[in-house]
């Protein structure tokens, strides 16, 4: 355990369906950030949220919404997805604002299946 | 703009050592990180540098030198639970990690 919770650790979904996958951090972290990592391809950054407020988003389409109810919580809800969509989604939190390295926490991921 | 290479896959023997490059082009500096993924599990932070030179924890260590834009990491006494990617990252100029592929390391009996 690392303290980063994700649910669920796999979910298969149509297209046409509406689906969430959810993030809790047990650590005191300010920020939190979700991932997308597809096979033998960097990890690419999609949102960030710090003290609640989304500082990143990076060009993410709108069928991804993100949601930041307080500091411990982040969730991603899916929409209308395509099947290039398919991937492993991964959360992670850190401590911004402090000295030295931003070293992140990751979950264990959300393997999401779009058929 | 900004690019990490590594190299995909490595193959090592248990009980030897490897060593996982990494090169990176960025624009500014704010360090280098390592992370560790197993299989199905999440990354798992490593090591960071920031200045040039080795650094040393355990069986793990990790080499930089800004000027050639160069990181290694050396892994000694290889032992199987070491299978695993390996990802190199470093940050942007919004100090958000911009990441290599990572290298998927297999080690054999």
């Amino acid at each position: 355990e690392t303290g980063v919770t994700q649910t669920p650790r796999h979910l298969v979904m149509g297209m046409t369906n509406k689906k969430s996958l959810k993030c809790e951090q047990h650590l005191g972290h300010n920020a939190m950030y979700w991932y997308k990592q597809s096979a033998k391809k960097p990890l690419e950054l999609m949102f960030v949220y710090n003290f609640k407020e989304q500082t990143e988003n990076n060009s993410v389409p709108s069928r991804f919404s993100p949601e930041c109810p307080n500091s411990s919580h982040l969730f991603l809800h899916l929409h209308t997805l395509q099947p290039e969509d398919s991937a492993l989604y991964l959360c992670a939190s850190s401590q911004e604002g402090g000295t030295g390295a931003n070293v992140l926490t990751f979950g264990a991921g959300s393997r999401l299946t779009v058929l | 703009g900004q690019n990490i290479d590594q190299p995909t896959e490595m193959t090592a023997t248990e009980g030897a050592i490897v060593q996982i490059n990494c090169t990176y082009q960025t624009s500014g500096f704010n360090g280098l990180f390592w992370y560790q993924q197993h299989a199905g599990e999440a990354p798992t932070f490593l090591s960071y540098n920031v200045l040039d030179g080795l650094e040393e924890k355990g069986r793990f260590s990790s080499f930089l030198s800004r000027s050639k834009g160069y990181s290694y990491l050396l892994l000694k006494e290889l032992q199987m639970k070491d299978s695993a990617s390996y990802l190199c990252a470093v940050p942007d100029s919004n100090y958000q990690l911009i990441w290599g592929a990572g290298t998927k390391l297999i080690i054999k009996p």
